[in-house]
């Protein structure tokens, strides 16, 4: 079973507000990433990591921040949620960029009304 | 443009029974390709990963399949249970940069019933 974390699991709030999501993983691994899915589409990458004060914008383009100041924590923000900012966000960490296996959190569910 | 296919996009069968879920790609270079269980809700578990010289690989009542001449590959998953009910990704890695880009395909949801 895979070490990482994500909090919250659900999140609703209103517009405009300013949100963390949280990830973290106990395996040590350089290279995490964030992904956003929606019902019935592919995840896409919105910002990768491969260690600490290392981060890049992935290939769908995302007003979220993101900062790796920790091998273990990989937090993900938004300084003024919008409801089209509305999505599940899934965190990922890897010990090898394209061969080795991608171990995923179990998401964050976030609703901005 | 490099994608990934699945099919079919949804698929209901009985427990007890066999199925077959299907996935095409246009990758290029390839460097693996995997398939991913995604429970309602929670994040993608991976099932199995196959390299180029994998023709098949089994985990459990799982078995992938591989043809990297037609770009094409199977997951067959024998004797279903209702814990088999979820979302079954394939996501293919190509080796043309140092980021081993992944391309996801938007997944096949298996319902299994009673």
């Amino acid at each position: 079973e895979a070490d990482i974390y994500q909090t919250p699991r659900y999140l609703v709030i209103g517009t405009g507000k300013k949100i963390t999501l949280e990830c973290s993983q106990t395996m040590g691994h350089d290279k995490m990433y964030w992904y956003q899915q929606d019902p019935g589409m592919e995840l896409h990458l919105i910002h990768y990591s491969y260690g600490v004060n290392s981060t890049e914008k992935g290939d769908l383009s995302s007003e979220s921040t993101v900062s790796r100041i920790r091998t273990e924590h990989f937090p993900l923000t938004l300084e003024s949620a919008r409801p089209s900012h509305t999505s599940q966000y899934l965190c990922a960490s890897s010990e090898v960029t394209s061969g080795g296996e991608l171990f995923f959190g179990e998401g964050s569910r976030l609703t901005v009304l | 443009k490099n994608q990934v296919e699945q099919s079919p996009q949804s698929l209901i069968i009985l427990e007890g029974k066999n199925c077959t879920l299907q996935c095409n790609y246009t990758v290029s270079p390839f460097s693996n390709l995997r398939w991913y269980k995604q429970d309602t809700g929670r994040g993608p578990v991976s099932l199995t990963i196959m390299t180029f010289s994998e023709n098949t690989k089994s985990n459990g009542r799982y078995t992938a399949t591989l043809d990297a001449d037609t770009k094409q590959s199977s997951l067959h998953i024998t004797a279903s249970q209702l814990s088999d009910s979820a979302s079954y990704i394939c996501v293919v890695s190509d080796r043309g940069s140092t980021l081993g880009r992944l391309y996801f395909g938007r997944g096949t949801q298996l319902t299994v019933w009673p």
